[in-house]
């Protein structure tokens, strides 16, 4: 069971916005660790798309937006399109574990 | 452009050893740099098994711990799992990744495709 929490599915029309939270504790999230976010479309290796709570590796499109406070963090995707359409991670390190830990993962449909 | 590739067994006998090597190109397996597995049951999340540097310093999952090595290969720019006594809960797909430092921790910048292991007699 992970100590990282999300919701297990968000969805929304074309065009609105979503967001999808990473809730977790002291010792992850709120002891400083930074939280990235990962898009694992179907059937392939997951792909960094935020690091550092809030910075875009090149090529990721500004639609996709990270942010931290006290022991959560979150996800905003913009603008919601078709190919947005997959799962998404939080990952973290919680000291109490000494362990890189992921969120529980949330699917997004694109309705 | 550094590129990841799995390689193993596709099928392995409960209680046998699962064992795979992911070779790296594109960059040196000795650069100042952690390589990480992780691995994903059929239809549920991703779990970080533990990572390894070039020197063979290790980190491993608690939950992990007692049936997990790693090991690197410098001659062959690659890094290996095994993972002993496994039964049918080690099923999974399993990613070698490579760690990047970011602030005050690191994130997984390049992944393998993944590889099936199926434990099953």
């Amino acid at each position: 069971q992970s100590v990282l929490t999300q919701p297990p599915s968000v969805s929304g029309a074309p065009g609105q916005r979503v967001t999808i939270s990473c809730t977790g504790s002291s010792s992850n999230i709120g002891t400083n660790y930074d939280v990235h976010w990962y898009q694992q479309l179907p059937g392939t290796a997951p792909k960094v798309l935020i690091y550092g709570n809030t910075n875009r590796p090149s090529g990721v499109p500004d639609r996709f937006s990270g942010s931290k406070s006290g022991t959560s963090a979150s996800l905003a995707i913009t603008g919601l399109q078709a190919e947005d359409e997959a799962d998404y991670y939080c990952q973290s390190y919680d000291s109490s574990l000494s362990s890189r830990v992921f969120g529980t993962g949330t699917k997004v449909t694109v309705l | 452009q550094v590129q990841l590739q799995e390689s193993g067994p596709g099928l392995v006998k409960p209680s046998g050893t699962l064992a795979l090597t992911c070779a790296v190109s594109g960059g040196s397996i000795s650069s100042s740099i952690w390589w990480s597995w992780v691995r994903q049951p059929p239809g549920k999340g991703l779990e970080w098994i533990g990572d390894i540097y070039h020197s063979g310093s290790t980190n491993y999952n608690p939950s992990l711990k007692s049936r997990v090595t790693m090991s690197v290969d410098k001659s062959k720019n690659s890094f290996s799992l095994r993972l002993n006594s496994v039964t049918a809960a080690d099923t999974a797909v399993y990613y070698c990744a490579r760690e990047t430092y970011s602030g005050s921790d690191s994130y997984f910048d390049y992944w393998g495709q993944g590889t099936l292991v199926t434990v099953s007699s």
